[in-house]
Parts: structure tokens; sequence; C-alpha cells
């Protein structure tokens, strides 16, 4: 079974711009989180969606969003990108949508801010 | 407030040596544990989970964590460390709105 697969790996983008990175989940897995690795700030839960539907969301401010699509598969945007959203991100799915089921995470897109 | 803390931020041994890997969380319910593996450039992958029942809990790759509530830890071991076994380590809690709370990773070094 395929795993999870996050594209692209690496961007590059300026401040001001925004970019959509996009998470295809294990098949079968209709749950789907999105966090947020830094140096700093280490790593932080963004959100999750549940067959169609945002269920939890970090604290993030509302520039950041995401959706999921019919087949699970799902997008985060940033828009109005700045110099600290540089970070990794990191999609992970699971079957079920409650804390205690194992998420199975990509290996993430770097997206680096000029 | 739900948090993880890994007190060590940076441990080194040396092959072939015994490891722990600290980790105190902050619950106010029955924790869903984590321990997460992260090498260069990858993802994170799953060790070891702890739900309820046996507070040892075996995990993948030898390794194995033990659930003390009176303690508020979920420490890693592993008895004979391998230089594959490089890499940063996180400990999660696993929380109803905030999905996964990830303390801030231990990375292990592994000397010859």
């Amino acid at each position: 079974k395929a795993g999870v697969t996050q594209t692209p790996r690496y961007l590059i983008k300026t401040r001001g711009q925004q970019v959509t990175l996009s998470c295809s989940p294990i098949s079968g897995h209709r749950s789907v989180s999105w966090y947020q690795q830094t140096p700093g700030q280490g790593l932080q839960f963004l959100f999750e969606y549940f067959s169609e539907t945002q269920r939890n969301k970090g604290n993030f401010p509302g520039r950041f969003s995401g959706r999921q699509f019919s087949n699970s598969r799902s997008e985060m945007n940033v828009s109005t990108l700045e110099l600290g959203d540089s970070a990794l991100y990191l999609c992970a799915s699971s079957f079920l949508a409650d804390s205690y089921n194992e998420q199975f995470f990509g290996p993430g897109t770097r997206l680096t801010v000029l | 407030a739900q948090s993880v803390t890994q007190p060590d931020i940076h441990i080194t041994v040396s092959e072939g040596a015994s490891l722990e890997l600290r980790c105190n969380y902050s619950y106010g319910a029955t924790p869903y544990l984590f321990w997460y593996v992260q090498s260069p450039g990858q993802g994170l992958q799953l060790l070891l989970k702890y739900f309820s029942g046996d507070t040892l809990v075996q995990g993948i790759k030898g390794f194995e964590a033990e659930f003390k509530r009176s303690q508020s830890s979920f420490n890693l071991r592993k008895p004979s460390v391998h230089w594959s076994d490089a890499a940063e380590y996180f400990c999660a809690v696993g929380a109803s709105t905030d999905k996964l709370i990830f303390g801030t990773g231990t990375r292990l070094q592994v000397f010859p």
C-alpha cells in the first residue's frame, strides 16, 4: 500500500506570494492532518480534515487554510507569505479521526520564503 | 493546558550502549502517548504507542517505553543502540482538539 505522498517536496517563494501544498493520504484513510515544523517552534498542529470537513484547527492565522476533496486528498494554502512561514509542512493521514488513531506521515514539503 | 516536555535536546551515546530518552506530559484525562522518529529529510515514523493496559509497551526497531502515571512520564528505552538509530525522536500526546501535541524533540547522535 502506498504511503502518504506530498507535493511538491521543495518550494521557494517570495514574501507576499501565496502557495498551495498537496497531500494524498494512504488509500482508505479519511482523516488528513497538517503540521508545521520549524526549528524555533517545533511541530505544531495546523488543522485536520475528515470527510471533507474541517474538524479541528490549531492556533494559526487565517492566512493558513485548507480543504479536502471527496477522494480524501487535501490541500493547504498559505496566502501573503511571510519569512516566518519558512518551514517543513507535514501531512499525516489516519483511518479515523480520533486522536488515538495512528497517524502516518508523509515526507513533507520544505517551503522557503525569501 | 496540554503539553509535552522532552528535557534533553541532544544526547550522544556509543554504539552498543543503552539508551533512555525522557518524556513528561501534562494532560487532564487518560493520555494517548506516542513516540515518533524522524530521520534527516524524512517524515515521522511511529515507534510505539500507549493507550491503556500494560504500562510497558514494545515497539519497532527494538524500542520500548514505560508509562508511569504517577510521574507523568513516558520514557523511551533501547538496550543496545545501533548507528542507524541516529535521528530525532519526538514524544507526543494525542489530544482531542489538537490532534497530536509534540515535544520539542531529542536529537540522538551515535558514535561508533
